[in-house]
């Protein structure tokens, strides 16, 4: 298995700003990813965070806005950029182990 | 494109019924899991189910994989309370990538 942390848990921000989130494994893995669940709603694949290359973006998720760090294979992270009231969420990361993805506890984003 | 499509959406159970939760995706896959999710937590994993005909049980949840149907089921024996929550299948389309059905959020009244 594999145990996943993230920080921050939740954070209030203000439209136009941007917000990192970090995202730690706590073992090597060669897979990580980056979703988006609106409150009651299903999960969003935003992007595939590849170690030593750049992240492969899903439809609809672009680089400029969510730009993404895989500096080593325990590590990511994702900036929110240019934030607006639309980008309210819960942001997950989750990481490919033992056949199965595990995930972080979420970070919850509220945009003001 | 993938879709996985979950069925009901929502669902109100007495304890000690039993009910069954559907997963339907679009495209070939023989890759599929469960997760449980309470409300202002992340996910937990359920079960993974790599096989045509695949069977995981664990305490009062069966999971079944039929990959000819493209259907996945999630059976809940003699419901509990502490079973409340929401369920969520998942697709692997052999990328790697999860494709995430609607979820089903289950409510076992006492």
């Amino acid at each position: 298995s594999a145990v996943i942390s993230q920080k921050p848990s939740r954070d209030i921000c203000q439209r136009g700003t941007s917000l990192t989130i970090q995202c730690q494994v706590d073992s090597q893995v060669t897979m990580m990813f980056w979703y988006r669940q609106q409150p009651g709603q299903s999960l969003t694949l935003i992007a595939t965070a590849n170690q030593g290359s750049e992240a492969t973006y899903e439809s609809g998720f672009v680089i400029d806005k969510f730009p993404i760090s895989r500096p080593n294979l325990t590590f990511s992270t994702l900036t929110v950029s240019n934030m607006s009231p639309e980008d309210s969420s819960i942001y997950l990361c989750s990481a490919n182990a033992a056949d199965t993805q595990y995930f972080g506890p979420g970070t919850r984003l509220t945009v003001l | 494109e993938l879709k996985v499509e979950q069925n009901p959406l929502f669902l109100s159970m007495q304890e000690g019924k039993n009910y069954t939760i559907y997963c339907n995706y679009s495209t070939t896959s023989d890759r599929l899991y469960w997760y449980r999710q309470d409300p202002g937590k992340s996910l937990e994993s359920l079960f993974v189910l790599l096989s045509n005909g695949a069977v995981k049980q664990e305490g009062r949840l069966m999971a079944s994989l039929d990959t000819k149907a493209r259907l996945s089921t999630l059976h809940i024996t003699a419901a509990v309370h502490d079973l409340s929550a929401t369920y969520f299948c998942a697709v692997d389309d052999y990328t790697y990538k999860y494709i995430f059905g609607t979820g089903t959020r289950l409510k076992v009244l006492a």
